[in-house]
Order: C-alpha cells, then sequence, then structure tokens
C-alpha cells in the first residue's frame, strides 16, 4: 500500500525557517518525481515544487522560488521541502504528492495526510 | 502564468447529473485531471488524462475535455460525493489548479 506521511509542521515566526519531511512507503521512491502542495486555511490547492526521481529536475512556483528548497533521498525514501523567510500567506496545510507522467499527462496519484505550517507571531 | 477557472458551487439534488466545468485557454491541448476532497481530508484523484478514472472510482464519474473547457459529470450523484473539485493541467513545466467548485447534493 502507498504511504506518504508528512511532518516537520508547526508554528513559526514571520521571517523564520522550516523543513518539512514525508516519509514515502509501498512503492519504489527512487522512481517517481515527487511534489509539495499546499493549501492556505479555506483556500484551494495551490502547486509548491515538484523534484524528479533523482533530483535532476527541479521547478518552483514563482512564489516560492528562492525562499523554499525541495530536495530528497532516496536511500531514505523520504522528500524534503526547506522553507525559509516565512510570511503569513505562507500558512498552509503542506502536502506530499505522488505525480505520474505518460505521454504529456502530468498528474498525482498519490498524497499525504498533510501537515500544517502556521506563520505567525 | 496558465489559469484555470471554475464555478465556485454547483447545486444538484441525489440521483441527478452535476456538471463541473474547468476552463483555460486551449486547455483541450493539454490533458485535464480532476480531484475531489472532503472536509478534512486529503485530495483524491478521480479523473485523469481527461476520461480516465482510477481504480476503484465508481463509473458516475466521467470526463471529458475539448476546446477551453473540461467537464467533469458526476451521473445519479450520491450524497457521499458532496465535496470540493478541483481540475488540474501542467504547463510550462509547472502545475496548475483550478480554482475548485463545492459540490453540493442537496
Amino acid at each position: 500500500e502507498v504511504q506518504l506521511v508528512e511532518s516537520g509542521g508547526g508554528l513559526v515566526k514571520p521571517g523564520g525557517s522550516l523543513r518539512l519531511s514525508c516519509a514515502a512507503s509501498g512503492f519504489t521512491f527512487s522512481g517517481y518525481t515527487m511534489n509539495w502542495v499546499r493549501q492556505a486555511p479555506g483556500k484551494g490547492l495551490e502547486w509548491v515544487s515538484s523534484i524528479s526521481s533523482s533530483s535532476s529536475f527541479i521547478y518552483y512556483a514563482d512564489s516560492m522560488k528562492g525562499r523554499f528548497t525541495i530536495s530528497r533521498d532516496n536511500a531514505k525514501n523520504s522528500l524534503y521541502l526547506q522553507m525559509s523567510s516565512l510570511r503569513a500567506e505562507d500558512t498552509a496545510v503542506y502536502y506530499c504528492a505522488r505525480e505520474v507522467s505518460y505521454s504529456s499527462s502530468y498528474y498525482f496519484d498519490y498524497w499525504g495526510q498533510g501537515t500544517l505550517v502556521t506563520v505567525s507571531s | 502564468s496558465y489559469e484555470l477557472t471554475q464555478p465556485p458551487s454547483v447545486s444538484v439534488s441525489p440521483g441527478q447529473t452535476a456538471s463541473i466545468t474547468c476552463s483555460g485557454d486551449k486547455l483541450g491541448d493539454k490533458y485535464a485531471s480532476w480531484y475531489q476532497q472532503k472536509p478534512g481530508q486529503s485530495p483524491v484523484l478521480v479523473i485523469y488524462q481527461d476520461t480516465k478514472r482510477p481504480s476503484g472510482i465508481p463509473e458516475r464519474f466521467s470526463g471529458s475535455n475539448s476546446g477551453n473547457t473540461a467537464t467533469l459529470t458526476i451521473s445519479g450523484t450520491q450524497a457521499m460525493d458532496e465535496a470540493d473539485y478541483y481540475c488540474q493541467a501542467w504547463d510550462s513545466s509547472t502545475y496548475v489548479f483550478g480554482t475548485g467548485t463545492k459540490v453540493t447534493v442537496l
């Protein structure tokens, strides 16, 4: 059974930093591109970042560039998101999601339960 | 940047058909996916590659995509289908989600 379990969320002050983790199991982690997607309270889904299976290709949403860093450790079956210079508008539930790509089709077939990040003084 | 627009809400009576639209420039030239999200839960993929259903998703969920509009159709809507629905497409190495539609089963 595919499982994605996020951790590392919490309360952080504006300007602070936080590192999120996602532990994967039930599939060959090293064979998949992984993503972070967030959802602010009462709002819609917003894609954050993606990292290819070997970390060769990394992409960020424009509003996260320069502040967030995605990484992975295939030996530990883990995905990470290092967040810095956090702002109130970064307050959200952060989901880890597995990407499937096939013939120009890209989508997320499994999602974690999410971890809440609250940026507040 | 690419944008996908959905109606904020759709209401449907039990047993009837609900149609949720997703509009974007030349969306029909891309693949659309759809996610269902119930309160307090993570999103669940219900349609991918415009028309395909993952295993475990009921046949009453179907999708289409042409021109500038993708559509998710729920036939014979049940109370358990009440949720938020998001379309999604991929454009220039980034994922784009629609604005979301709340489906209410009255």
